[in-house]
């Protein structure tokens, strides 16, 4: 069965420094999230991305994230200078179409700011 | 945004059935989802209805919506110990963002 891959399983990394969350969706997929969960809390949506450009995004989605598919099967979640309340599991996920019923959720990434 | 809600806790015993119950703000959705998140994995989804569906049976699990109380609840029936697990309601109001509840933490005691 297809399945969303996320790595690395776990990040550790300094306040301020630069994060790349990597994700490869389902392949024939055409829509692609970011949520995140906060320990202890729900999921939130962040950001979604179809034919090449974010389609909608969220109040947490600020100047300090951005999205990118640079080669066709990749999907990244980058944060430029992370902050401690960036600490939280991030999951991606695809979508085959639109209002598509079944959203793909990969295993999740967990950042550990410090 | 829209307001997902959720108890945070159920305890069954093993064999028992448990029901975890949902309500949800926007009448638009199209469809209601149920994911199942067990300690360190992902969301994996268990199960969805259509909004104009009363009920739907998927071997042991049914889902049951009242829509006109917007109140969504999960049933599993002959619950078990790998039943145990966090459960999460989700709607797709607009466009394809899901709005997930707080999340039922179902607890089975053997």
């Amino acid at each position: 069965e297809p399945e969303v891959t996320q790595t690395p399983s776990h990040q550790v990394t300094q306040m301020g420094q630069e994060v790349i969350l990597r994700c490869v969706p389902i392949s024939n997929h055409l829509y692609f999230y970011w949520y995140r969960q906060i320990l202890g809390q729900k999921v939130e949506f962040l950001v979604s991305f179809y034919n090449n450009e974010i389609s909608e995004k969220s109040e947490i989605f600020d100047d300090q994230f951005s999205v990118e598919r640079p080669d066709g099967s990749n999907f990244t979640l980058k944060i430029r200078s992370t902050k401690l309340e960036d600490s939280a599991m991030y999951f991606c996920a695809s979508l085959l179409r639109d209002r598509g019923f079944e959203q793909y959720f990969g295993p999740g990434t967990r950042l550990t700011v410090t | 945004g829209e307001d997902v809600e959720q108890s945070l806790f159920l305890s069954v015993r093993e064999g028992d059935s448990s029901v975890i119950n949902c309500t949800y703000t926007d009448s638009s959705s199209t469809y209601l989802y149920w994911y199942k998140q067990e300690p360190g994995a992902g969301l994996q989804l268990l199960t969805y209805i259509f909004s104009n569906m009363d009920m739907k049976q998927d071997q042991r699990l049914t889902v049951l919506l009242n829509k006109k109380d917007k109140h969504l609840s999960l049933r599993i029936a002959d619950t078990q110990t790998g039943d145990s697990a966090i459960y999460f309601c989700a709607e797709i109001p607009t466009g394809n963002q899901f709005y997930f509840g707080t999340g039922t933490s179902l607890t089975v005691i053997p």
